[in-house]
């Protein structure tokens, strides 16, 4: 079944400004990793957060978790024309007999206009 | 250098066919997985092995088959294809829990 829902689905925004894209899931979960995906391409991904972990940053992106609603938050800062891209939320929560699998969002389609 | 590879990119068939998409990685991860994206974006787990190994088969209809030759490389066959079937297929391998995995390009699978 679906794990986590993202919100906004789409979000447009100018060169310059910051973009907030936040994941909310079911279960619980031993991290939480966000990854890009540019049209017609592959996964990148971009940060892992543990579910020990509060909130983490790499670069011009700022993560956040909170396990007690179940919700992280993706912070892109100072955005580019470049930034345009799908962004997905994925849980890990390794089920003992399922074993390791990410469990992915519904995505946030973002659009930064130069 | 590549870490996850696909091959092809891009493949149209008609229904009914047979046809098979390949993966390596090259990172020596133990775990490589498929998945599978539809047309709304979402993407969902259809298969994962370790070291060879099936660990995971998401109600996946047994017309898809994986098979891994060996822990670098997992492939996928398709028998009798339907149109359902068009999709985007994407590979993947990490190291173990708690890591980051890594994604091929995906293969563009389209039915007609």
């Amino acid at each position: 079944s679906q794990q986590g829902e993202e919100d906004p689905q789409a979000l447009s925004i100018q060169e310059g400004e910051n973009a907030t894209m936040n994941c909310s899931y079911k279960t619980s979960i031993n991290n939480l990793q966000w990854y890009r995906q540019n049209s017609g391409r592959g996964l990148v991904h971009l940060i892992l957060i543990r579910s020990n972990e509060r909130e983490k940053h790499s670069g011009r992106l700022r993560v956040t978790l909170d396990t007690s609603k179940k919700s992280s938050s993706l912070l892109i800062t100072a955005s580019r024309a470049a930034d345009t891209a799908s962004y997905f939320c994925a849980t890990d929560a390794r089920e003992k007999s399922s074993g390791d699998k990410l469990t992915f969002g519904t995505g946030t389609r973002l659009a930064v206009r130069p | 250098d590549t870490a996850v590879s696909q091959t092809p990119k891009y493949l149209v068939t008609q229904m009914g066919n047979d046809k098979s998409i390949k993966c390596e990685q090259n990172l020596g991860h133990d775990t490589m997985y498929w998945y599978k994206q539809d047309s709304k974006k979402f993407l969902k787990i259809m298969f994962s092995y370790n070291n060879k190994e099936l660990i995971i088969n998401e109600t996946v209809p047994n017309r898809f088959s994986p098979k891994s030759p060996d822990k670098a490389h997992l492939n996928l066959h398709i028998n009798s294809l339907e149109l359902g079937d068009s999709a985007v297929y994407f590979c993947a391998s990490s190291l173990g829990p708690g890591v980051s995995w890594y994604f091929g390009p995906g293969t563009r699978l389209t039915v007609t």
